[in-house]
């Protein structure tokens, strides 16, 4: 099957620090990808959409001037928590599409646990 | 964006038991799909069922989709301790955005 990597898989920062997470498809194309976080015991909240060569369409309440999304080519995508607060720290997972087939299925990569001290 | 709702939101049961995970979405769809989620893991698709199928077998799973009452149905035969993880249902389909449920979370005893 499809697989989608993630990197760092951990990370822990100081307060105030940007932090870089990769996503990225191994086996195939992905025309959009998706970034979600996860909250302890919570389900996955989509934070936005990630859109090759385009800006991302961030969900409300998301804010993109701090989750920067760079979708750079059909491979990966990154998000940067920019300044980031102990608030932040959370799981984040990204997903993707493969644009070759009917993008009905999402392809999920491992999570980043990111901690900020 | 398109949300499932599952229920029961927990479970708890024996090895080699059979678990039922029931979903229930609101709008139209073009397929429903199961993931599942092993704590502090990312997710695992398990089986598509598209709008036009009443049911699908995939293993040890079978899901059941009724577009009548806008519900599907996943069963796990033969449970498990690895089945243990949290099962989230989605609609899914087309370019839109896909929003998760609270996922329900099972628990298989040894």
């Amino acid at each position: 099957g499809a697989v989608v990597s993630q990197h760092p898989s951990r990370v822990i920062c100081k307060s105030g620090t940007s932090v870089k997470i990769e996503c990225r498809s191994l086996d195939f194309q992905a025309t959009t990808m998706f970034w979600y976080r996860q909250f302890p015991k919570q389900s996955l909240m989509l934070m936005a959409t990630s859109n090759e060569g385009s800006k991302a369409t961030y969900e409300q309440g998301v804010e993109k001037d701090k989750f920067l999304i760079n979708h750079a080519s059909l491979t990966l995508s990154t998000l940067t928590v920019t300044s980031a607060h102990p608030e932040d720290s959370s799981f984040y997972i990204c997903s993707a599409r493969d644009a070759g087939f009917t993008q009905e299925t999402q392809y999920f990569g491992p999570g980043t646990r990111l901690l900020v001290l | 964006s398109q949300q499932g709702e599952e229920d029961p939101q927990a479970l708890s049961i024996q090895e080699g038991e059979n678990a039922t995970m029931n979903c229930s979405y609101k709008t139209s769809i073009n397929n429903l799909q199961w993931y599942r989620q092993n704590s502090g893991r990312g997710l695992v698709h398990l089986i598509l069922i598209r709008s036009n199928e009443r049911e699908k077998h995939s293993g040890r799973l079978r899901v059941t989709l009724d577009t009548s009452k806008k519900s599907s149905s996943l069963l796990i035969t033969a449970s498990r301790a690895a089945d243990t993880a949290s099962y989230f249902c989605l609609e899914g389909g087309g370019s839109e955005k896909l929003v998760f449920g609270k996922g329900m979370k099972l628990t298989v005893n040894p």
